[in-house]
């Protein structure tokens, strides 16, 4: 039982380059979220998704896009990469029994770079 | 909207003292309560949670957190701090108009021989 595995660990992109970050989990969990980590600011959510097929906008979503395309996967795309979106990036996950009470399940991170 | 205040940026302690990290919260009803922690490196991980019912609640790790409703507050309380102990930590909010966790901005434990 691996938890909530993130990929890549580490990654430098170029101000406009685009990539994509996996978040997978298997736990079977309904809620899957994305967080940035700023100095100073906490986490931040992006995206969530409350099931397969779904996913909504959080508190800072500008300039990413997701999908959740599977139930155990969620994926996190920057389609232009700018030195803003510099920040570790968590995915976290929770079971199905209501998203605000649950316990969320956080994968290790992904440290980004945009110069 | 729920909200929540760390007002400590970062705390050194001695090993073996006393460990107090406060929380304050914006919300109308009863909350529901978190505190996580991040080791160096780490993802975040749970230590107690707060829902309902006794206002004093046992977590991982030797960590109590005490719900004060006429405070709105939520402090994370240990009597003997470890080394290991030295992390960030995290206190939390459920957001109750969606399905969401809203995090405080963090405090940075610092743990001195």
């Amino acid at each position: 039982n691996a938890g909530v595995t993130q990929t890549p660990k580490f990654r430098v992109l170029k101000t406009g380059q685009s990539m994509t970050l996996l978040c997978a989990q298997d736990m079977n969990h309904e809620y899957m979220y994305w967080y940035r980590q700023d100095p100073g600011m906490g986490l931040r959510l992006i995206h969530y998704s409350v099931g397969e097929g779904t996913t909504a906008k959080g508190e800072v979503p500008d300039g990413y896009n997701v999908s959740r395309l599977k139930k155990q996967n969620f994926l996190l795309g920057l389609e232009s990469a700018a030195p803003s979106q510099t920040s570790v990036y968590f995915c976290a996950s929770s079971p199905s029994s209501g998203g605000y009470t649950d316990t969320q399940y956080f994968g290790p991170g992904t440290r980004l770079t945009v110069l | 909207a729920q909200s929540v205040t760390q007002p400590d940026i970062h705390i050194t302690v001695s090993e073996g003292a006393s460990l107090e990290l406060r929380c304050n919260y914006s919300y109308g009803a009863t909350p529901y309560l978190f505190w996580y922690v991040q080791s160096p490196g780490q993802g975040l991980q749970l230590l107690l949670k707060y829902f309902s019912g006794d206002t004093l609640v046992q977590g991982i790790k030797g960590f109590e957190a005490e719900f004060k409703r006429s405070q709105s507050s939520f402090n994370l309380r240990k009597p003997s701090v470890h080394w290991s102990d030295a992390a960030e930590y995290f206190c939390a909010v459920g957001d109750t108009g969606g399905f969401k966790t809203i995090f405080g901005a963090g405090t940075r434990l610092f743990v001195k021989a």
